[in-house]
């Protein structure tokens, strides 16, 4: 079953555009991931919010985890056409004793040039 | 570092056929994690090992699915008696630490006809 859910399934932008992806998950994490995936390659680690962090930076991204609404964003500033890929968010439960990351199904971005 | 390797990178097989996948992770990495990813979908955990120990299993590895750790380095994933529904892309990831982000392989797309 997943845990995650992404929302919009897809987002189309112009490039220079701001991109905003959303998360929402079912039980208690741990932390939070986000991960980009290009057409038919493995997934690339983007970031990790934890548990106790609301919000974090790296680069052009900016997530935000707000634990009560049980929910995540993902913000990409000034998008360029290469930010174009599906992005999955993922939750890592560890403290219940799984050891697996739960995806969601992800959002497909396309970043017109 | 040479990242996650896994191969061979696509796999046509008939139905009933056993079909074997391996994965390189990195080096320092003692976690190993197999996912499953269907088109349109996040990927699924299937198994998790940490050095040679398998400690954890999804309900979707039915008994037709196996995978060995042995002396904590490479991995491989079986199946046996492949079914259709078994198309997917198999996906390897490694990581250093629970609570740390995934390094994934490009994945082993595999096609039963």
């Amino acid at each position: 079953s997943q845990q995650g859910e992404e929302d919009p399934q897809a987002l189309s932008i112009q490039e220079g555009e701001n991109a905003t992806m959303n998360c929402s998950y079912k039980t208690s994490i741990n932390n939070l991931q986000w991960y980009r995936q290009n057409s038919g390659r493995g997934l690339v680690h983007l970031i990790l919010i934890r548990s106790n962090e609301r919000e974090k930076h790296s680069g052009r991204l900016r997530v935000t985890l707000d634990t009560s609404k049980k929910s995540s964003s993902l913000l990409i500033t000034a998008s360029r056409a290469a930010d174009t890929a599906s992005y999955f968010c993922a939750t890592d439960q560890s403290g219940a004793g799984s050891y697996q990351l739960t995806f969601g199904k992800g959002t497909k971005l396309s970043v017109i040039p | 570092d040479t990242g996650v390797s896994q191969n061979p990178r696509h796999k046509i097989t008939k139905r009933g056929q056993n079909v074997t996948f391996r994965c390189d992770p990195i080096s320092e990495h003692n976690r190993l994690y197999w996912y499953r990813q269907t088109l349109g979908q996040g990927p699924e955990f299937l198994t998790y090992f940490q050095n040679e120990a398998q400690l954890e299993k999804s309900r979707l590895l039915s008994d037709r699915f196996s995978a060995e750790r042995p002396k904590g380095s490479f991995s491989t994933l079986e199946i046996q008696r492949t079914e259709q529904g078994d198309s997917a892309m198999y996906l390897c990831a490694s990581s250093v630490l629970t609570g740390k982000g995934y390094t994934f392989g490009s994945g082993t797309r595999l096609t039963v006809v």
